[in-house]
């Protein structure tokens, strides 16, 4: 059971728009701390796609944004290709006692149908 | 551009100890803008956390983990390592080591290392 709550799937068809939540808690994403998503290509490391909620590194396409509310996130993906096949993973910090540790969420499969 | 590799056997027997390397090329472990981490994948599942190391040696550990667990640092041969001990088949897992940045995200992955726990 991950802290950070991801759906385990969801699915679009191309050009579609379709997002994948990342529910938390007041100890982790509603504690302040930034929201990271990462793209995991099959049988390929992941790959930061989104840091601190809503940036994108060099050379990811504006089709993906982020953004951050409250105590969740969301990964939005518009004009969806075939290639956007692939596990998406968010990833945060839970405060514990006096320090904070990474956490990330189950991961979420995107099917392009 | 940064390039991490893990390193290390891909079979390690139940109740021993678990070694990997991950040497970087392409940057510094000694910059003070990045910690070092370790995550792990068990086979069709999600990712977890590890650890991380600071070039000063200060590491952090994930609490699940940490009474097994060392990460060290030779910023002369600019690797860091894993040791985790008294290992089970429920630590078969891909391993990745990644550049930690100052803002709590990985922006450089290694390839991964698979190491299986049996005997």
């Amino acid at each position: 059971q991950s802290v950070l709550t991801q759906p385990p799937s969801v699915s679009g068809a191309p050009g579609q728009r379709v997002t994948i939540s990342c529910t938390g808690s007041s100890s982790n994403i509603g504690a302040g701390y930034d929201v990271h998503w990462y793209q995991q290509l099959p049988g390929t490391a992941p790959k930061l796609l989104i840091f601190d909620n809503s940036n994108r590194p060099s050379g990811v396409p504006d089709r993906f944004s982020g953004s951050k509310s409250g105590t969740s996130a969301s990964l939005a993906i518009t004009g969806l290709q075939a290639e956007d096949e692939a596990d998406y993973y968010c990833q945060s910090y839970v405060r514990s006692l006096s320090t904070s540790n990474v956490v990330f969420g189950g991961g979420t499969k995107l099917t392009v149908l | 551009q940064v390039q991490l590799q893990e390193s290390g056997p891909g079979l390690v027997k139940p109740s021993e100890t678990l070694s990997l390397t991950c040497t970087v090329s392409g940057g510094s472990v000694s910059s003070g803008s990045y910690y070092w981490s370790w995550i792990r994948q068990p086979p069709g599942k999600g990712l977890e956390y590890i650890g991380y190391i600071f070039y000063t040696g200060s590491a952090n550990y994930n609490p699940s983990l940490k009474s097994r667990l060392t990460i060290s640092i030779d910023t002369s041969k600019n690797q860091f390592s894993l040791k985790m001990n008294s290992v089970s088949a429920a630590d078969t897992a891909l391993y990745y080591c990644a550049r930690h940045t100052k803002s709590g995200h990985f922006d450089h992955w290694g390839q991964g290392n698979l190491v299986t726990v049996s005997s």
